[in-house]
């Protein structure tokens, strides 16, 4: 069945540190492959997307790109900021599926 | 505001007892999904409602239950509630094309059976 697995948390990190999130998927077919965001106290927001093998997702200064060769779809963001904290979700919708199917979340904090 | 309205946003209540939980999705999206959220599972899928009829069930209790209303708003039924239905609830909606585009969450309710 479908599954995705990312990287367990805490990921602590400085101001101004690059921050990786990686995340792995299995997938019958051509998944879609999307990034949420939670900050404390609130829902998921969408942060980016990609639809297809290739594709670059990107917002507010962070990338993933959909890699069908190695099944990955990591996150990443040259320079984090303390407003980045949060917990990262990675997912996935397949094609005629019904539902997204999340990660576990990795949670960030990143320090002043 | 993400324009999906989830009410009430906190709920505390015993156990064994019914509680209902609302959601407005965004405006003209015509899915409707409900996942659970808590410490040990993580965001666990419940159900989707398309444009008033079931579309697809998770790892829905058979003591829950859901519905779509004609004007697309949602309710998700807890009954005979137990202290581990504790956790936050969430509704999510997407456009006709579904989850291939990605969601809009609400805020969610926090659920507290004492």
């Amino acid at each position: 069945g479908n599954s995705v697995t990312q990287m367990e948390g805490p990921v602590t990190l400085s101001e101004e540190a690059f921050l990786t999130i990686n995340c792995t998927y299995t997938a019958t077919g051509y998944p879609s492959l999307f990034w949420y965001v939670q900050y404390p106290g609130e829902g998921l927001q969408l942060l980016l997307k990609a639809t297809k093998a290739d594709d670059k997702g990107s917002n507010k200064g962070f990338e993933a790109t959909y890699r069908k060769e190695t099944t990955s779809f990591h996150l990443e963001k040259g320079s984090v900021q303390v407003s980045d904290s949060a917990v990262y979700f990675c997912a996935l919708s397949n094609t005629g599926g019904f539902k997204t199917i999340f990660g576990a979340g990795t949670r960030l904090f990143v320090k002043a | 505001d993400s324009g999906v309205t989830q009410t009430p946003k906190h709920l505390i209540t015993a156990t064994g007892q019914r509680v209902t939980l609302r959601c407005s999705p965004r405006s003209g999206d015509l899915s409707v999904y409900w996942y659970q959220q808590s410490l040990d599972q993580g965001l666990q899928f419940l159900i989707q409602y398309y444009n008033g009829e079931e579309r697809a069930k998770g790892n829905i209790l058979e003591r829950f239950s859901a519905q779509q209303f004609p004007d697309l708003h949602s309710e998700l039924n807890l009954s005979s509630l137990e202290l581990g239905d504790s956790a936050l609830y969430f509704c999510a909606s997407s456009p006709e094309g579904g989850p291939l585009y990605g969601y809009t969450f609400g805020s969610g309710t926090r659920l507290t059976v004492v």
